[in-house]
């Protein structure tokens, strides 16, 4: 049951490159998203979020795009650091009720070379 | 800035014994989930608890998986009788409310190792 996908396991980019994670979905209910960091033996790390009523926010040096007819969206990180490399997860929300879990992605592994 | 905070780090166990594992979310949260992670795979949704009770409860989480928040702070998750198969990395999480933000705060993780 794979309602959110991530299709690439890993991304190689270089230092000071624009890097871009994409996240698919095929649940229609969702209405949140957010990007997670995640390093080997820790908790997931918060990055950004983005509402179904916008296509875009933005965050220093992160910015979520979100393309709600394609069911896509994308995390871009520009500049790329070192410090960037981990995992990223996208998951999503159905709001409504008491119930806000999350569905995760499998996570695409970025690593920024200097 | 607040955290979630979860105890023990790393626990390791006997096949078919109990365990507890303990979260303390952030204060003023108001609804509180596990989740697990089996290494290599994804992050994995367990249960939800809001208003001192299941919100929702996913297939893995069966009869031998209960939750508590027995004194307004601590939130648990305790395995009765454990299987090879719980080794996994278990993740507490917390929102403050649902209604504009649905961002979800993780703890640290607890490693569980079933022997």
């Amino acid at each position: 049951d794979q309602q959110v996908k991530q299709n690439s396991p890993s991304l190689s980019v270089q230092e000071g490159r624009i890097s871009i994670l994409n996240c698919d979905y095929t649940n229609s209910m969702f209405d949140y998203f957010l990007w997670y960091k995640k390093y080997p033996a820790e908790g997931p790390t918060f990055l950004i979020s983005i509402s179904s009523i916008k296509d875009k926010n933005e965050d220093g040096r992160f910015t979520v795009f979100l393309n709600k007819s394609a069911k896509h969206l994308s995390l871009h990180i520009v500049p790329s650091q070192p410090g960037d490399s981990a995992v990223y997860f996208c998951a999503a929300s159905a709001g409504g009720g008491s119930n806000y879990k999350l569905t995760f992605g499998k996570g695409t592994l970025l690593t920024v070379n200097p | 800035e607040p955290e979630v905070t979860q105890t023990p780090s790393h626990q390791v166990t006997q096949m078919g014994q109990e365990v507890i594992l303990r979260c303390v979310p952030i204060s003023n949260h108001l609804y509180f989930y596990w989740y697990r992670q089996i290494l290599g795979q994804k992050v994995e949704f367990l249960v939800s608890f809001y208003n001192n009770e299941i919100s929702e409860k996913s297939e893995i989480f069966d009869d031998q998986f209960s939750v508590e928040r027995p004194d307004g702070s601590n939130f648990t998750l305790k395995i009765r009788s454990t299987k090879l198969e719980d080794s996994a990395m278990y993740f507490c999480a917390s929102i403050f409310s649902g209604t504009r933000d649905n961002t979800q705060y993780f703890g640290p993780g607890t490693r569980l190792t079933v022997l």
